[in-house]
């Protein structure tokens, strides 16, 4: 079946950075795109990106451009983000969901989700 | 980018009750609307796409209808798991996903 596993949370302290993973399995890892998502504590969910793990060109949310960096790793089927300049704000649990769309279609409809990354930022 | 806000933003109900949230867009979105249940400590999950195509394996008593920029969620019949978070989610706007603010739905 399709799933996606996440790395264990993180403490960071303010204007740290931190790389949060997500292994996909059950499915062709180059076909469909990948998506991060953020929920801070208590809050809604505020979509940060994507990025087409064939090619690893990616798009940001414009709130995140210049502190975020989504990467691939073909080879493990693992997608990574990188946030920088941390700051409380950024306190949140980090979600990668995969898009529905096949052959590299971005349908913007989110199925799976990884099972989330707390990320704490604090001094 | 896309605006979308939720109705009520908390609700009560029973079980067997018939529950309907709102959802409305900033901007028309055509059929670009999705809907997602959460659970606490859980992550989001799909149930409607499209403003109204049912994901795989998500039960008949959900549905979705509405266009442009007014849409609705309805449990036809509330059952004890239902009892979540629901957020909806514009794909309109390519690479500028927004969700609404999100609907809690407890027991009364």
């Amino acid at each position: 079946q399709v799933q996606l596993v996440q790395s264990g949370a993180e403490v960071k302290k303010p204007g740290a950075s931190v790389k949060v993973s997500c292994k996909a399995s059950g499915y062709t890892f180059t076909s469909y795109y990948m998506h991060w998502v953020r929920q801070a504590p208590g809050q809604g969910l505020e979509w940060m990106g994507i990025i087409n793990p064939s090619g690893g060109s990616t798009s940001y949310a414009q709130k995140f451009q210049g502190r975020v960096t989504m990467t691939r790793d073909t080879s493990t089927s693992t997608v990574y983000m990188e946030l920088s300049s941390l700051r409380s704000e950024d306190t949140a649990v980090y979600y990668c969901a995969r898009d529905l769309g096949e052959q590299q279609l971005v349908l913007g409809w989110f199925d799976p989700w990884g099972q989330g990354t707390l990320v704490t930022v604090s001094s | 980018d896309i605006q979308m806000t939720q109705s009520p933003s908390s609700l009560s109900a029973s079980v067997g009750d018939r529950v309907t949230i709102t959802c409305r867009a900033s901007q028309s979105i055509s059929s670009y609307l999705n809907w997602y249940q959460q659970k606490p400590g859980k992550a989001p999950k799909l149930l409607i796409y499209a403003a109204s195509s049912l994901q795989s394996g998500v039960p008949s008593r959900f549905s979705g209808s509405g266009s442009g920029t007014d849409f609705t969620l309805t449990i036809s019949s509330l059952q004890p798991e239902d009892f979540a978070t629901y957020y909806c989610q514009q794909s309109y706007s390519t690479l500028a996903f927004t969700f609404g603010p999100g609907t809690k739905v407890d027991i009364k």
